[in-house]
């Protein structure tokens, strides 16, 4: 089974350390969502890939994240100078694109900012 | 923006008996109705779907009704086995290029089956 995959699945940091995570989605899908979830609640959208190009950025898309599709293929998000409160599950998701628009989630980054 | 609200939180129901799981939403733009299935440490898993031109539809125990003019939608469950037990959670999209397709999510409900 080729679903969506991230890896590392649990990241231990230090407030103020760097983390990047990386998603690979479906193959052929041309669409990728990152989301994040917080305990007990549902995910929220931080961004959106169409193939190699960024076109969407949620509000809590602080300048300390940031996030890339180089080749519209996996995907990067990095967190800059971590905080208590990143702590969270990020998620990612892909979606075949054309007139699909089912998103496919992976098993998430666990965040732990110590 | 998009709001989803859904309830109730928490519902209990014995094997074998339904389970009904309610979200409303607010942009009437919104046309594309998802319902996932999230166990303990795993991501949200798709179970059925429905679009605004549908007002429902079935796959096998679980089925999906929408009411566009009320903008509420449902999920139901019937015949449940404890393996139904995990958080249900609802989301409301708007469909096309021009709105990227984002996923708005209820809060969840933590489904459990008593066998």
């Amino acid at each position: 089974d080729t679903g969506v995959s991230q890896n590392p699945r649990h990241k231990i940091t230090k407030r103020g350390q760097n983390v990047t995570f990386r998603c690979d989605p479906i193959s052929e899908h041309n669409r990728l969502y990152w989301y994040r979830q917080t305990l007990g609640q549902g995910p929220e959208f931080l961004t959106y890939f169409q193939n190699e190009a960024q076109l969407e950025k949620s509000r809590l898309l602080s300048d300390r994240f940031s996030a890339e599709r180089p080749k519209g293929s996996f995907s990067t998000l990095e967190i800059q100078r971590t905080e208590q409160g990143d702590s969270a599950m990020y998620l990612c998701a892909s979606s075949p694109g054309g007139t699909s628009y089912e998103q496919y989630f992976g098993p998430g980054t666990r965040l732990t900012v110590t | 923006g998009e709001n989803v609200e859904q309830h109730p939180s928490t519902l209990s129901v014995q094997e074998g008996d339904s389970a009904v799981i309610k979200c409303t939403y607010s942009d009437s733009a919104s046309n594309y109705f998802p319902w996932y299935k999230q166990e303990l440490g795993k991501g949200p898993q798709l179970i059925i779907d429905i679009r605004s031109n549908v007002g429902e539809k079935k796959d096998q125990r679980i089925a999906v009704t929408l009411n566009k003019t009320a903008k509420h939608f449902s999920l139901h469950i019937t015949e449940t086995q404890p393996e139904d037990s995990a958080v249900y959670f609802c989301a409301a999209s708007s469909l096309g290029m021009e709105y990227g397709n984002k996923l708005v999510f209820g809060a969840g409900t933590i489904l459990r089956v008593k066998s």
